[in-house]
């Protein structure tokens, strides 16, 4: 079946460094990459996302790139600061009436 | 406009008895997704609806779960005769379209049952 996977886990950065979390995806009819930051307590929040079309998006200090050959997609943070600490989700979706299939999850701590 | 909203955030039951959870989407927004999260766990989605059909309820159990998003008012998961493995946070998503749109979370329902 359909199966994304999330790396790393767990992440620890110092404060300003970069943070990079790497997903690969099963299914190559995928062509909605969304990515969702998840605060304690809180539901996941929609960051970025990118479309099969596309190979890079940018948004201040967030990226997120795609290889739609190798099929993986990445979500690139710089210049990290404490208040990015979070879970950070990666996730695949083909449209139509099929589900969005979730990433396993990243924590992300970020040591001031 | 307001976001997703679940409620009640917090419920309690005891082994046997019914859960109720519900989700209001974003305003104009007529799919909705129910995901269940273990702690320390990723998203495990339940089912998918657009209004009064079931899409997919794929990730749902066939006994004891239902969900339904009528026409009008709120989208309900319902839970019978819950047991201790059903604690656990629901969240309910909601988007514009299908499932390649972002889908908008709400802040879930923690269940735990005694």
């Amino acid at each position: 079946g359909e199966n994304v996977e999330q790396h790393p886990s767990t992440l620890s950065v110092q404060e300003g460094d970069s943070a990079v979390i790497k997903c690969t995806y099963s299914d190559s009819a995928s062509n909605y990459f969304p990515w969702y930051k998840q605060e304690l307590g809180k539901g996941p929040q929609l960051i970025i996302d990118i479309r099969s079309n596309v190979g890079e998006k940018k948004d201040q200090r967030i990226a997120v790139t795609l290889n739609k050959t190798a099929k993986h997609f990445s979500l690139h943070i710089t210049e990290t600061q404490p208040e990015d600490s979070a879970v950070y989700f990666c996730a695949a979706s083909t449209g139509g009436g099929f589900k969005t299939i979730f990433g396993a999850g990243t924590r992300l701590f970020v040591k001031a | 406009n307001a976001g997703v909203m679940q409620n009640p955030r917090h419920l309690v039951r005891r082994r046997g008895q019914e859960a109720r959870l519900r989700c209001s989407p974003m305003k104009g927004h007529s799919h909705v997704y129910w995901y269940r999260q273990l702690p320390e766990e990723g998203l495990k989605f339940m089912v998918y609806l657009q209004k009064e059909n079931i899409i997919d309820e794929s990730g749902m159990p066939k006994e004891r779960f239902s969900a339904e998003f009528p026409k009008e008012g709120p989208s309900i998961l319902r839970i019978q005769q819950v047991v201790r493995g059903d604690s656990a946070a629901y969240f309910c998503a909601s988007s514009l379209s299908g499932t390649d749109q972002p889908q908008h979370f709400g802040d879930g329902t923690r269940l735990s049952i005694l």
